[in-house]
């Protein structure tokens, strides 16, 4: 079964450095999503993304944040300065489409540790 | 604000007995409800999709309710396994939302006992 993959599954970075966590969603799929799940915590939505733009975000993705389709297989997410609050599990979605019918696939997540 | 409350945190059962997850939200003006499955570090697994229009929805030994106007959703699962033990999650994508923002409770832990 197709699925969607996420690298690195570990990222360990240090306070105020850039990061970019990738994601190759499903290839059939035509929105993508990228949450978060800070630890003991519910998992968030951070931003959704069609036909290469935002879609829609969350306040937690502020001017730090940033997505991008760089090609016809890729989705990444960018975190410009990072801060110990960031650290956190991220997920990478995708969905066919963006309907009331057609369910999340989630990749297995980053894990991402600011120091 | 959508809130959803999954109650309780944690369950522990025996091997065999059926399963009760529940999951509450504030607001009833919403696209689906969705449950997923989330085994330690791992991502989500999509269990089922209940549409705001439908009442249940079933797949194998899993079955999810839903009832809108109370703001309630059940997932049974019937004659539990150990491989049944993880984290089961509900979430609703509000209306008027992109359709897949969705609100996530705070997930039920499961564990079935051999």
């Amino acid at each position: 079964e197709p699925e969607v993959t996420q690298t690195p599954s570990h990222q360990v970075t240090q306070m105020g450095q850039e990061v970019i966590l990738r994601c190759v969603p499903i290839s059939n799929h035509l929105y993508f999503y990228w949450y978060r799940q800070i630890l003991g915590q519910k998992v968030e939505f951070l931003v959704s993304f069609y036909n290469n733009e935002i879609s829609e975000k969350s306040e937690i993705f502020d001017d730090q944040f940033s997505v991008e389709r760089p090609d016809g297989s890729n989705f990444t997410l960018k975190i410009r300065s990072t801060k110990l609050e960031d650290s956190a599990m991220y997920f990478c979605a995708s969905s066919v489409w963006d309907r009331d019918n057609s369910p999340l696939h989630f990749g297995n997540g980053t894990r991402l540790t600011v120091t | 604000k959508q809130e959803v409350t999954q109650i309780p945190a944690a369950l522990s059962v025996p091997e065999g007995e059926n399963l009760v997850l529940n999951c509450s939200f504030t607001d009833s003006a919403i696209y689906n409800l969705q449950w997923f499955r989330q085994d330690p570090g791992k991502g989500l697994t999509s269990l089922l999709l209940i549409q705001s229009s439908q009442r249940e929805q079933t797949s194998g030994r899993l079955n999810a309710s839903l009832d809108k106007s109370s703001g309630r959703s059940t997932l049974y699962i019937a004659a539990s396994q150990p491989g049944d033990s993880a984290t089961y999650l509900c979430a609703v994508s509000p209306y008027g939302a992109a359709g897949n923002k969705l609100t996530f409770g705070g997930g039920t832990r499961v564990l079935v006992k051999p």
